[in-house]
């Protein structure tokens, strides 16, 4: 089975400020899909990012990008310009190609942006 | 767009008591997900839906944990009879099915159990 690990529980970040959140992942795959989800307090998930394994350059979505290293098996998200609606929950999650498609979680990093 | 639709969003029983959330997903996904969020941790897959059949329920506690999806459209998550260690939100989401690799999943908001 994969793992997420997310080693980092809690973070802060000051408004306007960069941050990166960590993220690695065990797998013996080599097709696979990584994404980013943000969770506020209403605890609905919402996808901040994707990447598939295949693709070399690195998904962004404006003041969201990663660094995907796929042989350190790293999956990083940096946020730039961190704004106060970022506090929240980010959850790394990883997909599996062709076994039904279910994300396989981390525990999450914690977000306060603070004024 | 209508998202994913899930009810009720808080419930309170006690242990030993029966509960049921209903999701309606968003229109035209073939894959229905229901997940549990343990306060503290990462959602966790109970029981995956292609259509009306079962792609995976190795992680859903069948002594006490039931699903189903009639007619491939909503589903229905029971728990009888509930414990203290079932308290969780419960998060439905949905795809656009298994046969589009890698599509997104999206996520309702929810259905918070306590149990007491």
């Amino acid at each position: 089975a994969q793992t997420v690990t997310q080693s980092q529980p809690e973070m802060s970040v000051q408004e306007a400020e960069t941050v990166t959140l960590s993220c690695t992942y065990d797998t013996s795959e080599n097709n696979y899909y990584l994404f980013w989800y943000k969770q506020p307090p209403s605890r609905q998930m919402i996808l901040v990012i994707r990447q598939e394994a295949y693709k070399q350059q690195n998904a962004t979505e404006n003041r969201f990008s990663v660094n995907f290293q796929k042989a350190a098996k790293s999956f990083s998200l940096k946020i730039s310009d961190s704004q106060l609606g970022d506090t929240a929950m980010y959850f790394c999650a990883f997909m599996k190609h062709g076994s039904g498609y279910a994300l396989n979680f981390g525990k999450g990093t914690s977000l306060l942006v603070t004024p | 767009e209508a998202g994913v639709a899930q009810s009720p969003r808080y419930k309170i029983i006690e242990k030993r008591q029966s509960v049921a959330f209903w999701c309606n997903p968003i229109s035209g996904h073939a894959t229905l997900y229901w997940y549990q969020q343990i306060l503290g941790q990462g959602p966790k897959l109970l029981i995956q839906f292609q259509n009306n059949g079962v792609v995976d329920d190795s992680q859903l506690p069948k002594d006490r944990f039931s699903a189903e999806r009639l007619k491939g459209v909503d589903s229905t998550l029971k728990i009888q009879p509930a414990k203290l260690e079932d308290s969780a939100v419960y998060l439905c989401a949905s795809s656009l099915g298994i046969r589009t690799a890698g599509n997104t999943i999206y996520f309702g908001e929810g259905s918070w159990l306590t149990v007491v």
